[in-house]
């Protein structure tokens, strides 16, 4: 079956360090992919998308991924964390169109003062 | 501009009873989704409907049914409800529903008691 996982359940980093939150894919053809956040009580906000094109994607609030074919990765980036970063992140993918989305199963950032 | 809204904010229901839950798109937008997130889990896609039709319907009963108005809002109806039906219900807009990104709404907290 076609799915997303997000291998770390929580990740922690210092505030200002760089902080990745992991991803890969396991999707036939070419995926949307796509990094979604979401803040207690709140729904998901967008920060950026894969579709096709340059490898490297940016997006809102200082994040960027970047799409990784031979390793099937989609690992979000931010050079330097910040401590309202800390929320849930969720990977998500389309099969082939951004219709029906599957997300990830979420990873906890925390940034620490 | 006003994002994605969703009505109720939060629902208390008890188990055989029946929900709808509304969703307002972001001015523009004709394309909504509506997911269910169960608590520690990622979204998990419902329905997806596009100029009033529906484009497609996740693994869920037939329980759960929708439909979108001329004005492009949508309503997600939940029939003989269960006490596994508690979850935050998103809706999402995009402008199209193959490329365009999807848009999420605060969401609609169902407790069924």
């Amino acid at each position: 079956a076609q799915s997303v996982a997000q291998p770390e359940d929580q990740v922690n980093v210092a505030e200002g360090n760089p902080l990745t939150v992991k991803c890969t894919y396991s999707v036939s053809g070419n995926p949307y992919l796509f990094w979604y956040v979401q803040y207690p009580n709140r729904g998901l906000q967008f920060l950026l998308k894969y579709i096709t094109g340059d490898n490297l994607v940016k997006g809102s609030y200082g994040f960027e991924a970047e799409f990784n074919k031979s390793q099937t990765s989609f690992h979000l980036k931010k050079p330097s964390a910040l401590v309202s970063d800390s929320a849930l992140y969720f990977c998500a993918f389309g099969a082939g169109s951004a219709r029906q989305l599957t997300f990830g199963s979420g990873t906890q950032l925390t940034v620490l003062p | 501009d006003a994002g994605v809204t969703q009505s109720p904010t939060h629902l208390i229901k008890t188990r055989g009873q029946h929900v709808t839950l509304r969703c307002s798109p972001i001015s523009g937008h004709k394309s909504v989704s509506w997911y269910q997130q169960v608590l520690g889990q990622g979204p998990q896609f419902i329905f997806q409907y596009y100029e009033k039709e529906e484009r497609g319907r996740g693994n869920f009963p037939d329980r759960f049914s929708a439909r979108q108005f001329p004005n492009y809002s949508s309503e997600l109806n939940v029939n003989a409800l269960l006490l596994g039906d508690s979850a935050l219900y998103l809706c999402a807009s995009s402008s199209e529903p193959s490329r365009g990104t999807q848009y999420f709404g605060p969401g609609t907290r169902l407790l069924v008691l």
